[in-house]
């Protein structure tokens, strides 16, 4: 299986604020990875597909890069109703995986 | 607009199988665009991916579940299922359907989720 790993695991920061979290797979997966952002007590919704594409509905300020092994989801300017986990996943390989998930809250 | 609902008991004993149903409306199953599939979450941990199903029977799983698992579309009721057996407390976890872009395979509709516990 494919392992991937998150940094950092959590962080909080001010709300403007540019926030990035990295994504890392254990093998190189091209541009096959995803994100997605849960709010408590929620299911995931998809922010970024195929590495960097906006998915419908999603603010700008969400952007993503990345291809091969080192993956970025970057934030451009924090709001408040952004406080949650995010995860990445691979589908390069089944079977498909996801990062343990970075915790973003409000300094 | 497509939405997906879980339905199905939420308290299993050890030993027996899980059972769950996908319920999607708003929209056909039979689309040929999308794989049907089930994610789970133990309470404060992160997602697992459990597998997913197309229309023409075709399934994947993960080989850590495979000899447990069986995910099946039934086009007829719009809905698709999930079977775990021989379930132990390591499977106590909330489970979710959604709707897998085959081409991409990202997850780009999900159901709410539901609580399921194994416990005697």
């Amino acid at each position: 299986d494919i392992q991937m790993t998150q940094s950092p695991s959590s962080l909080s920061a001010s709300v403007g604020d540019r926030v990035t979290i990295t994504c890392q797979a254990s093998q190189d997966i091209n541009n096959c990875l995803n994100w997605y952002q849960q709010k408590p007590g929620k299911a995931p919704k998809l922010l970024i597909y195929d590495a960097s594409n906006l998915e419908t509905d999603v603010p700008s300020r969400f952007s993503g890069s990345g291809s091969g092994t080192d993956f970025t989801l970057a934030i451009s300017s924090l709001q408040p109703e952004d406080i949650a986990t995010y995860y990445c996943q691979q589908f390069g390989n089944l079977p498909f995986t996801f990062g343990p998930g970075t915790k973003v809250d409000m300094k | 607009q497509v939405q997906l609902q879980e339905s199905g008991p939420g308290l299993v004993k050890p030993s027996q199988t899980l059972s769950l149903t996908c319920t999607v409306s708003g929209g056909s199953i039979s689309s040929g665009y999308y794989y049907w599939s089930w994610i789970r979450q133990p309470a404060g941990k992160g997602l697992e991916w459990i597998g997913r199903s197309y229309i023409n029977g075709s399934t994947n799983y993960n080989p850590s579940l495979k000899s447990r698992v069986t995910i099946s579309v039934d086009t007829s009721e719009n809905h698709f299922s999930l079977k775990l057996s021989s379930v132990t407390a390591a499977d106590t976890a909330v489970y979710y359907c959604a709707r897998d872009l085959g081409s991409g395979s990202y997850l780009d509709n999900w159901g709410q989720g539901t609580l399921v516990t194994v416990s005697s």
